[in-house]
């Protein structure tokens, strides 16, 4: 079993829709929960990081990591044509060297 | 500043060929690290290094060698190029390393490369 495991998609909503994005992980070490965004051809950028459990929003972004059942979530209100990228979801634990380990990404489209 | 830079953009190697990625940033990072991206395998660690002159492997280090001379520069060597060597190669940096705010993972624009 991969240490994260992440919905393969892809996934296609129409705009103004609520998409939610799901992880799972096995680790219990891991505290830190991160989302990546990654355009077309473009190196992936951090969008949100959580430590521990629960919520951060961010504008139309809402992270959510809840530790019991180790599951990551990702909630984008209001989607966008702009929000069309794979995301990736990634976790470490804390420490020196700690290293990322990502999920395999989503692609979501978000139709005009 | 410029952030991480690779280069080139697009490469086409025959099997046996070698060659280096190069990367490159300016923020004075410790921690930089290159990963693979295939389709349906996401971002898998190749190299990483904590410091100039310090390396280490990562998840899939098979066939590619590092090296950290400076700060700023961690070049990616193949010895050997493969089919299987077939990816988009990302360099990344941070400020040290792990999750947290200040260990914020900068990744460059990617190489893309095939091995025929």
């Amino acid at each position: 079993q991969k240490e994260v495991e992440q919905d393969p998609g892809p996934l296609s909503v129409p705009e103004g829709a609520i998409v939610s994005l799901n992880c799972t992980y096995s680790n219990s070490a891991f505290q830190y929960f991160m989302w990546y965004r990654q355009y077309s051809r473009k190196g992936p950028e951090l969008l949100m990081y959580t430590y521990s459990s629960g919520n951060k929003e961010d504008g139309r972004f809402t992270a959510q990591v809840d530790k019991s059942s180790k599951y990551i979530s990702l909630f984008i209100r209001d989607s966008q044509p702009s929000d069309s990228a794979t995301y990736l979801c990634a976790t470490a634990r804390t420490g020196a060297n700690s290293k990322l380990t990502f999920g395999k990404g989503i692609t979501l489209s978000v139709r005009p | 500043n410029a952030g991480v830079t690779q280069t080139p953009k697009f490469q086409v190697l025959k099997t046996g060929q070698s060659m280096t990625l190069q990367c490159a940033q300016d923020m004075n990072h410790e921690y930089m690290s290159w990963y693979r991206q295939d389709p349906g395998m996401g971002l898998r660690l190749i190299h990483y290094s904590v410091g100039a002159g310090i390396t280490d492997q990562g998840e899939v280090p098979n066939g590619y060698n590092v090296s950290r001379s400076t700060t700023e520069d961690f070049p990616l060597r193949l010895l050997s190029a493969a089919p299987s060597q077939t990816s988009v190669y990302f360099c990344a940096s941070s400020l040290t390393s792990g999750g947290a705010p200040l260990d914020t993972q900068y990744f460059g624009p990617g190489t893309r490369l095939t091995v025929l």
